[in-house]
């Protein structure tokens, strides 16, 4: 069983659509938790850590269940431009960081 | 300001050659960590420094990869004797000290081995 499971997807959304993703984790032991968002062929990239108050970016609400071992995004009002793959990571005490295999977003016009 | 760069950005081994990838950190940076990425999976942990100290190499996946930060700043890793499966692309990731920092990530080299 991978430590941080992810659905890949892909979701295909029209624009203006409300999405969530879900990760769970194995590991009790993680210490902090984010989501990246990576485009094709380029680099991971912060989007948001993610608090058990939940926390919101705009359009982007994260939310983490410590006792589930649950991790959410929820991304509104979808935009083109949020087409990418999400990463769910768990950062583990010794700072290294354990990724998802990532869930496709397409938004489409 | 300068991010974290790569190099090369691609490179093709034949099976069985040797390849060193570059990564140079943000300046300042003290922590410098390494990821392999196959294609369709997340990025997998290879090894961690602190300065020019390996604090983790848990995540390399034979004795063929090897990486080192001699002056704490430019990180190289090594992959002898490469084999198909090592085809990937590599990330390189650096932050400032402390283990909730936010990793900036290179570009990534990406490894064909044919």
């Amino acid at each position: 069983r991978k430590e941080v499971e992810q659905d890949p997807g892909p979701f295909n959304v029209p624009e203006g659509a409300t999405v969530a993703f879900n990760c769970t984790y194995s590991n009790s032991a993680s210490q902090s938790f984010f989501w990246y968002r990576q485009d094709c062929r380029k680099e991971p990239k912060l989007l948001m850590s993610v608090y058990s108050s939940g926390n919101e970016d705009g359009r982007f609400t994260a939310q983490l269940n410590r006792a589930s071992q649950y991790i959410s995004l929820l991304i509104r009002d979808s935009k083109l431009s949020d087409s990418a793959t999400y990463l769910c990571v768990v950062n583990l005490s010794t700072g290294k960081l354990i990724f998802g295999q990532g869930t496709t977003l397409q938004v489409k016009p | 300001g300068a991010g974290v760069s790569q190099s090369p950005r691609y490179k093709v081994a034949k099976r069985g050659q040797d390849v060193a990838l570059r990564c140079d950190p943000i300046s300042g940076h003290v922590s410098l960590f390494w990821y392999q990425q196959a294609l369709g999976q997340g990025p997998e942990f290879l090894t961690y420094f602190q300065n020019e100290a390996q604090l983790d190499k848990s995540g390399l996946p034979s004795d063929r990869f090897f990486a080192e930060r001699p002056e704490g700043s430019v990180s190289t890793l090594k992959i002898q004797r490469t084999q198909q499966e090592d085809s990937a692309v590599y990330l390189c990731a650096s932050s400032l000290v402390g283990r909730d920092s936010e990793q900036y990530f290179g570009p990534g080299t990406r490894l064909t081995v044919t």
